[in-house]
């Protein structure tokens, strides 16, 4: 079945400091992956997505994302962290066969420290 | 520019009660969606539509319904509200009905049931 590991609950750094999350996925085929940021009281936004292609893709507000297919994992990352950065980080992987959904990860919930 | 609305934002209601939570895009997309968020559950599916008169059952549907009368809503009703139904409720939308495409989220209804 198809699952999205978010391994870690509650993550806090630096302001300035760099930025990962984890994200592991489990998926027969190809996966279509994504990260969402959801910032206090607001909708979830997308920060980018990979389908195919280069496996180090750009997103919006500085973030990254690399697609390791030998670990089945799409981690985020962030050279230096904002304090406007502070939110819950959600990875997400797109169901292609069958019904079109999204299979959401638990979250990873981001503190900046200043 | 285009949005996508919920209301309410808040809503308390008591147990055994109907409940209806209102989703409205002025994006014109065909495909809605619902999601609720629980903690350490990240987001699920409960129902989508890919279009007027189209409803789906996700993957928590029991004791919910959707009716899609036109493009723009999607209101979600709980037929008899109870405590397990206390979450946060997302509705989204995209414009192809396909994996890849983004889904836009509204700003989300915590729905609180006593």
């Amino acid at each position: 079945a198809q699952s999205v590991t978010q391994p870690d609950i509650h993550i806090t750094v630096s302001e300035g400091a760099s930025l990962e999350l984890r994200c592991n996925y489990s998926y027969g085929a190809t996966p279509y992956l994504f990260w969402y940021v959801q910032s206090p009281g607001q909708g979830l936004q997308l920060l980018l997505k990979y389908f195919s292609g280069d496996t180090l893709v750009q997103g919006i507000k500085g973030f990254e994302a690399e697609f390791k297919r030998s670990q089945s994992s799409f981690n985020l990352r962030k050279p230096s962290v904002h304090w406007s950065d502070a939110a819950e980080y959600f990875c997400a992987v797109g169901a292609a066969s069958g019904t079109y959904k999204y299979i959401f990860g638990t979250g990873t919930r981001l503190k900046v420290l200043a | 520019d285009a949005e996508i609305t919920q209301s309410p934002r808040h809503k308390i209601t008591e147990t055994g009660r109907q409940v209806t939570l209102a989703c409205h895009q002025t994006w014109n997309h065909n495909n809605m969606f619902w999601y609720r968020q629980d903690l350490g559950h990240g987001l699920r599916l409960i129902h989508y539509s890919y279009g007027v008169q189209d409803t789906n059952k996700g993957e928590v549907s029991d004791g919910y319904s959707v009716s899609r009368s036109n493009t723009e809503d999607l209101p979600l009703t709980l037929e008899s509200a109870a405590s397990s139904q206390t979450s946060v409720y997302f509705c989204a939308s995209s414009e192809q009905k396909t994996v890849t495409d983004t889904q836009y989220f509204g700003p989300g209804t915590r729905l609180t049931v006593l």
